[in-house]
């Protein structure tokens, strides 16, 4: 079985402030990790993925993260955020194996002008 | 339509009704899903079929009854409900069963049981 932990439950940050949303997961298979955000009342969308190769992942939005294998993480950061990047994030995680993704408890993100 | 559309996406139903929640993706996909989304837990995966066959069913309570007549269309029939099923219910699909795709999400429908 697989678990994820994000940190963070909310997040306040300055416009043009860098942010850094953490993720840590545990699992006894190789595993897939992802990002999704949330905008008010809308379904998730896949910010980024990691499946294999470099550990640094680039994503849509500005947004990156970081795989580190031997700290079971996966953060996700960006430079300046917006205030349009006001939103829930999630992070998940699947079997390598299987499409059953695990979320975590989620992060908001408040961007204040 | 385009994506993954769900329907209704506000219901409010009384602990003897039963109804319906519908999702339809227009992707070409094989594999859809259904989550429950709850004010003070994480996402929590109910559902999976894969080219139709229902190959996940995450201790979900029989009074969800997912059905998927075919790889466009998925069905949630819900009776008997309590109040702590109040959620947001969203669906999803993906390519197939691999676990590297990408699950693309609906909009979800606001269930209240009153």
């Amino acid at each position: 079985a697989q678990s994820v932990t994000q940190l963070d439950s909310q997040v306040p940050v300055f416009e043009e402030a860098p942010v850094e949303l953490r993720c840590n997961y545990s699992s006894s298979v190789s595993v897939y990790l992802f990002w999704y955000v949330q905008y008010p009342n809308q379904g998730l969308q896949l910010l980024l993925k990691y499946l294999s190769g470099s550990t640094l992942v680039k994503g849509i939005n500005g947004f990156e993260a970081e795989f580190n294998k031997s700290q079971t993480s996966f953060h996700l950061r960006k430079p300046s955020v917006h205030i349009s990047d006001t939103a829930e994030y999630f992070c998940a995680v699947t079997p390598a194996a299987g499409n059953k993704l695990t979320f975590g408890g989620g992060t908001r993100v408040l961007v204040k002008p | 339509e385009t994506g993954v559309t769900q329907t209704p996406r506000h219901l409010v139903m009384g602990m003897t009704n039963k109804k319906s929640l519908k999702c339809e993706q227009h992707l070409g996909h094989n594999a859809m899903y259904w989550y429950k989304q709850s004010a003070k837990k994480p996402l929590e995966l109910m559902f999976v079929y894969n080219f139709k066959e229902q190959t996940e069913n995450n201790s979900v309570p029989s009074r969800f009854s997912p059905e998927c007549p075919n790889s466009s269309h998925l069905f949630l029939h819900l009776h008997t409900l309590q109040p702590e099923d109040s959620a947001l219910y969203l669906c999803a699909s993906s390519q197939d069963g691999a676990g590297g795709y990408e699950q693309y999400f609906g909009p979800g429908t606001r269930l209240t049981v009153t």
